[in-house]
């Protein structure tokens, strides 16, 4: 099976609050990490990634944080609004030429 | 200008069909991928290519054959449709230095 996997399936947050969602990866080789979002109909899409020698990575309104230790990997969305409702996935690299995805947790804003 | 684009968007066709899905990317990407979706949204790595050359078969049905002219295209070609190879295709392509992928929009294949 594959090495990377979501705690949640969904998450029900209300517009403005903050998000947190949640993967734990399994594969200790993999040095580099990416949050995908996908939007209903459309393909996945880069959000923010993050190399093994990081422990946190910050965007406009999105921070990953990597816990190497735990191999857990998180991303937090701030002041959530309704276009970031979505799937979201967490994906590892064992490989160069791989990128191995979790199941998703699809994000709903509640207005 | 489209990344990474695919056709056709929605495919439906009979069990026993033969069917081919395309993929362009104007990247400039060395490195071209298949994924399969299924209808739980997990996505499956099936084949990834790097300079038109195949570098990952991940334990695909031989009835689905990849072919890269060039390495800014990488078809799928299915033979044989099963009702289980009903899924949403995405392909993707990605730099060696970055190795952010950019997925296409998909291609929904109904098998009936």
């Amino acid at each position: 099976g594959e090495s990377v996997g979501l705690h949640l399936p969904t998450l029900s947050v209300q517009e403005g609050d903050n998000s947190i969602i949640n993967c734990a990866y399994s594969n200790s080789a993999s040095d580099y990490f990416i949050w995908y979002k996908q939007e209903s109909g459309k393909g996945p899409q880069f959000i923010i990634d993050i190399r093994s020698n990081m422990d946190k990575r910050q965007g406009q309104r999105v921070t990953v944080l990597l816990n190497k230790t735990v191999k857990h990997l998180s991303l937090q969305i701030a002041a959530t609004q309704p276009g970031d409702s979505a799937v979201y996935f967490c994906a590892e690299n064992p490989n160069d030429y791989k990128l191995s995805f979790g199941a998703g947790t699809t994000v709903t804003v509640r207005a | 200008d489209t990344a990474v684009s695919q056709t056709p968007k929605y495919l439906v066709t009979q069990m026993g069909n033969d069917k081919s899905i395309k993929c362009e990317q104007n990247l400039g990407h060395d490195t071209m991928y298949w994924y399969k979706q299924d209808s739980k949204k997990f996505l499956k790595i099936m084949f990834s290519y790097n300079n038109k050359e195949l570098i990952i078969n991940e334990t695909v049905p031989n009835r689905f054959s990849p072919k890269s002219p060039d390495k800014a295209h990488l078809n799928l070609h299915i033979n044989s449709l099963e009702l289980g190879d009903s899924a949403v295709y995405f392909c993707a392509s990605s730099h060696p230095l970055n190795y952010g992928y950019t997925f296409g929009s998909g291609t929904r294949l109904t098998v009936v």
